[in-house]
């Protein structure tokens, strides 16, 4: 069956540490792979987006990798402040022709001071 | 980024009443738009794919007679909630995209309550 797992607990971590989250997937064969975050009550907001074809994408202290073989791409913030506590959201983008996202579950990260 | 505005960002009504949201892509022609459902601490569950000037494709499971969808425009799609039931309460999310493996832009969502 297709999946896409991420971890459920929340990641707790000091502000100035790296936040490392993962996102596997199981029976899919994304064309990319989306980042979002949502707060509670909030639409997701667009982080990063990367192609099945790129290995690494980064903007400011956000770095995604992508690898298609072990089907899995971590995300991760580098010194990490307590406003990025949030959920943070993968999610597949398909070439269906209409750019279909299939989303994770969702890893709620919460950074302290 | 892009913004996507949806309207409105919550409402309450009655059992049995039919309730409108709006999906506007205010600074980019959107010919594709999504809607999704997102319950407490779920992830979002895509409902139905909107493309302008035809009819929305829906998700297995999901019923098209309760829940129209309407896309008029490029940058304007409609979610109707017909005769709701508390169980129709939920938080109902939007998306468009400009393009092919493009990112996807939200709106802020919109809580709905049905009493």
């Amino acid at each position: 069956s297709q999946k896409i797992e991420q971890n459920s607990e929340a990641l707790n971590i000091q502000e100035g540490k790296t936040a490392t989250l993962t996102c596997n997937y199981t029976n899919y064969s994304p064309a990319y792979l989306q980042w979002y975050r949502q707060d509670p009550g909030r639409g997701p907001v667009f982080l990063l987006l990367i192609r099945e074809n790129e290995k690494e994408k980064r903007k400011e202290r956000l770095k995604v990798t992508f690898d298609t073989t072990l089907k899995q791409s971590l995300f991760h913030i580098t010194a990490s402040q307590p406003a990025d506590s949030a959920t943070y959201l993968c999610a597949l983008g398909m070439n269906t022709g209409f750019q279909k996202l299939v989303f994770g579950t969702g890893t709620r990260l919460l950074v302290s001071p | 980024g892009a913004v996507v505005s949806q309207h409105p960002s919550r409402v309450i009504c009655k059992s049995g009443t039919s309730v409108k949201i709006e999906c506007r892509s205010l600074d980019f022609q959107a010919t594709t738009m999504f809607w999704y459902r997102q319950f407490p601490k779920k992830s979002l569950m895509l409902m139905a794919t909107s493309n302008e000037g035809s009819k929305a494709t829906y998700e297995q499971g999901v019923e098209k007679d309760k829940f129209l969808i309407n896309h008029a425009s490029l940058t304007l799609s409609t979610l109707t909630v017909t005769s709701a039931h508390p169980e129709d309460s939920s938080f109902y999310i939007c998306s468009a995209q400009g393009g092919m493996n493009t990112e996807a832009f939200f709106g802020q969502g919109t809580r709905l309550t049905v009493v």
